[in-house]
């Protein structure tokens, strides 16, 4: 089993659509939780931290499910520029280092 | 701020080649780490420093890996000899304090090795 696991995708949306994305990961120790974007050729840039109350960055809302040990990420009011590639980010137990999901692929259409 | 800078932005070698990517992290960033990047195998951990002594080097492939940080201000990530199926990106990223502000990436190095 992966540590992080994502959907690959694509999701394919109209532009104003709703879209979730799902990510499980195996530690259950883990502590620091984050959604990444990557842009094609483009390096991953922070999205937002994801906390366990829940946590709203304008159109983004990222919910943590610690028992289930589940992140989401909900895009509201989808625009053409959140097409990207969303990597769920963990950090594992008492590593320092961050282990990434593979990503999933998001194509916002007009 | 300049950001994480790598160098080069993109290298095409021979198989066989030594090559050497080079990375300088943002200043007041005391952790430094070297991914790489393929479409088969996603973000990969390879080394990662702290206050410029390595601490986990366990993702570095094999010995023909090898990665340097003599200062707070520059590490190096060296392949010798290249092989083609080390072709992927490369990218450095640097943090500082508690990971709950996760990283700061650079823009990567796009190697291919032919």
């Amino acid at each position: 089993r992966k540590e992080v696991e994502q959907d690959p995708g694509p999701f394919n949306v109209p532009e104003g659509a709703t879209v979730a994305f799902n990510c499980t990961y195996s530690n259950s120790a883990s502590q620091s939780f984050f959604w990444y974007r990557q842009d094609c050729r483009k390096e991953p840039k922070l999205l937002m931290s994801v906390y366990s109350s829940g946590n709203e960055d304008g159109r983004f809302t990222a919910q943590l499910n610690r028992a289930s040990q589940y992140i989401s990420l909900l895009i509201r009011d989808s625009k053409l520029s959140d097409s990207a590639t969303y990597l769920c980010v963990v950090n594992m137990g008492t590593a320092r280092q961050l282990t990434f999901g593979s990503g999933t692929q998001l194509t916002v259409l007009p | 701020d300049a950001g994480v800078i790598q160098s080069p932005r993109h290298e095409v070698t021979e198989m066989g080649q030594e090559v050497t990517l080079r990375c300088k992290p943002i200043s007041g960033h005391n952790s430094l780490f070297w991914y790489r990047q393929t479409m088969m195998r996603g973000l990969e951990l390879l080394i990662y420093f702290n206050n410029n002594v390595p601490i986990d080097d366990s993702g570095m492939p094999e010995d023909r890996f090898s990665a340097k940080m003599p200062n707070a201000s520059f590490s190096t990530l060296k392949i010798q000899p290249s092989e083609p199926r080390d072709s992927a990106v490369y990218f450095c990223a640097s943090k500082r304090g508690q990971l709950n502000y996760g990283y700061t990436f650079g823009s990567g190095t796009r190697l291919t090795v032919v």
